[in-house]
């Protein structure tokens, strides 16, 4: 089992569009957790950090449920610079694993007009 | 501030040759990290480097290796070249390994 796992993809949605990524993980010592956007040949960016509580970000609502160990990243009224490649990560705690981003496989989303 | 310079950008290499890509950590970070990014993959963890010790290492053989300088920039060799080892090579530096890791642009390698 793949220690990140993410929705497949792709997906293509209409601009205005409303659209979810999921994402498990297997280490239930995980400590902290991130979604990245990544365009075409070009390094991850941090979209946001996750946090149990549920965070927002203008257009973009990440959730984290540690008892299921399970992220969701809700994006509304997609715009056509949405478009990017989602990337969940994970960061596992302690030792030398200290600092380790762990990467999904990555979901690649198309806005088109 | 600066960002996180990596150079070259782009590589072509010969299967069996050695490479070493180069990386300057953003001000301030003193921790760097590598990952391979395969097409169509997410990044993969090779290893990290904390006041010039490796202090973690991913599923990567012992061709993959690197070094820490002083001033926290970083070097990623490889030898024995593969195939396989055709990627991105990103480099990420943080301030203590914690959160707020800022990533390189990259660079491609391409083994032929």
């Amino acid at each position: 089992r793949k220690e990140v796992e993410q929705d497949p993809g792709p997906f293509n949605v209409p601009e205005g569009a409303t659209v979810a990524f999921n994402c498990t993980y297997s280490n239930s010592a995980s400590q902290s957790f991130f979604w990245y956007r990544q365009d075409c040949r070009k390094e991850p960016k941090l979209l946001m950090s996750v946090y149990s509580s549920g965070n927002e970000d203008g257009r973009f609502t990440a959730q984290l449920n540690r008892a299921s160990q399970y992220i969701s990243l809700l994006i509304r009224d997609s715009k056509l610079s949405d478009s990017a490649t989602y990337l969940c990560v994970v960061n596992l705690a302690g030792g030398t694993s200290y600092g380790k981003l762990t990467f999904g496989q990555g979901t690649i989303l198309t806005v088109h007009p | 501030e600066t960002g996180v310079t990596q150079s070259p950008t782009h590589l072509i290499k010969t299967r069996g040759q050695q490479v070493t890509l180069r990386c300057s950590s953003q001000s301030g970070h003193n921790t760097v990290s590598w990952y391979q990014q395969a097409l169509g993959q997410g990044p993969q963890f090779i290893f990290q480097y904390y006041r010039e010790e490796e202090n973690g290492r991913g599923n990567f053989p012992p061709r993959f290796s690197g070094l820490q300088f002083p001033n926290y920039s970083s070097e990623l060799n490889v030898n024995a070249l593969e195939l396989d080892d055709s990627a991105l090579y990103l480099c990420a530096s943080s301030f203590s390994g914690g959160y707020g890791y800022t990533f390189g642009s990259g660079t491609r390698l391409t083994v032929v």
